[in-house]
């Protein structure tokens, strides 16, 4: 067990709907990175926060944005909902911004109908 | 644009045999690469790593290699064991970025 918690574990949405996913980082760790997997490919990174900044960007638009609190917790928010939306969101902590080992969380299974 | 590539999407090995996974990449600036390891319903776990100034890093019964001039690296685990049934990744990054892109996985199973 990593220590990355997410929430909530599924969920089903309808296409133009705005979503939330949680996640709670390991202790200590000061860096959230969020991935999208859709079914049969490996996950895409979608951005990273540190300290509470965003650390980098990956190729989603910007209906896909984030946030990171005080605490190192942060958020994945997408708006405008699309049916290719659909996957599971992985949150993964790190103790810092070098890309060493990420500890990931089980993940956010999203269905959008 | 994938830039990181596991061509077999599965492999089968027999327990006790040597099961190797392989991982292609083109982009020359990806200078750290990582493996995962994913069991349905959880996220993926850190298996081993290796920098670009190293061929070859072992744990215990997994080791990783990597031919940066065929842009190439290998996951070989012996003896494999049935509990190291999973869809694996390969993950690489450039200048230990944020960045991680990762291959599709190979599901390993291993029969008892």
């Amino acid at each position: 067990e990593t220590g990355v918690t997410q929430s909530p574990t599924h969920l089903i949405k309808t296409r133009g709907q705005q979503v939330t996913l949680r996640c709670s980082s390991q202790s200590g760790h000061n860096t959230v990175s969020w991935y999208q997997q859709a079914l049969g490919q490996g996950p895409q990174f979608i951005f990273q926060y540190y300290r509470e900044e965003e650390n980098g960007r990956g190729n989603f638009p910007p209906r896909f944005s984030g946030l990171q609190f005080p605490n190192y917790s942060s958020e994945l928010n997408v708006n405008a909902l699309e049916l290719d939306d659909s996957a599971l969101y992985l949150c993964a902590s790190q103790p810092g911004q070098s890309n060493t080992e990420a500890f990931f969380g089980q993940g956010t299974r999203l269905t959008v109908v | 644009d994938q830039q990181v590539k596991q061509n077999s999407p599965s492999l089968s090995v027999q327990e006790g045999r040597i099961s190797i996974l392989n991982c292609d990449y083109t982009n020359s600036m990806f200078d750290y690469f990582l493996w995962y390891k994913k069991y349905p319903a959880e996220g993926p776990t850190f298996l081993i790593s290796i920098s670009s100034i190293k061929d070859k890093n072992e744990d215990g019964r997994f080791t990783v290699f990597l031919n940066k001039s065929a842009k190439h690296l290998s996951l070989h685990i012996v003896p494999s064991q049935p509990g190291d049934s999973a869809v694996y990744f390969c993950a690489a990054s450039a200048n230990n970025n944020n960045d991680m892109r990762f291959g599709a996985g190979t599901r390993l199973t291993v029969k008892p």
